[in-house]
């Protein structure tokens, strides 16, 4: 069945840099746009970036353009969030997430535990 | 962007009621709408697709309608695993957009 385990949370200074990944497994990565959803402790969603199937496509929120980069590598069936410049309001838990319908805009229908980000000095 | 605002922000209910949760996107957004839950400690999970579209496995008290800028979840008779927190989500762009969310709680 489709799994997505996040990893590479905990605790971050002000104005460094972590790198969050996500292991697919279950499904053909390779076809699917993927997406990373991220929740302020006690807050709502916020979608925060989505790579096309291919790789050739990233957008982003505009809360994070310019400080993160999405990425993928197919080979390893993993998603990738390089969060640069980490500020408090990037404390959040982070979230993977899969598309219902594969190369097209889609609800979600699979996601993630989720890793927590605090950001902190 | 687009921007989607969910009414009401809280709700209270009781076992066996009808509600109905509105969410508006501030342009057309066709029916390019999902629905989903959230219980505490959980990642969300996927109710209603394509506005009115029921997800496999979920019960057939949730369903969606609406189509443009104005969108509705219901839930027929409100069971207790259905206290949560429900989110509507536009994908009719690429940049998506969540509702700031609707806690329902129990009356």
């Amino acid at each position: 069945q489709v799994q997505l385990v996040e990893s590479g949370g905990g605790v971050v200074q002000p104005g460094r840099s972590l790198r969050l990944s996500c292991a697919a497994s279950g499904f053909t990565f390779s076809n699917y746009a993927m997406h990373w959803v991220r929740q302020a402790p006690g807050k709502g969603l916020e979608w925060v970036a989505v790579i096309s199937y291919d790789g050739r496509h990233k957008f982003y929120a505009d809360s994070v353009k310019g400080r993160f980069t999405i990425s993928r590598d197919d080979s390893k069936n993993t998603l990738y969030l390089q969060v640069d410049s980490q500020r408090a309001e990037d404390t959040a838990v982070y979230y993977c997430a899969r598309p219902l319908v594969d190369r097209v805009p889609s609800s979600f229908d699979h996601w993630g535990q989720g890793t927590l980000v605090t950001v902190s000095s | 962007d687009i921007q989607m605002t969910q009414s009401p922000s809280t709700l209270s209910a009781s076992v066996g009621d009808r509600v109905t949760i509105t969410c508006r996107a501030s342009q057309s957004i066709s029916t390019w709408l999902a629905w989903y839950q959230q219980k505490p400690g959980k990642a969300p999970e996927l109710l209603i697709y394509e506005a009115s579209n029921l997800e496999s496995g979920v019960p057939s008290r949730f369903s969606g309608s609406g189509s443009g800028t104005e969108f509705t979840l219901s839930i027929s008779s409100l069971q207790p695993d259905d206290f949560a927190t429900y989110y509507c989500q536009q994908y009719n762009s690429y940049t998506y957009t969540f509702g700031q969310g609707t806690k329902l709680e129990i009356k």
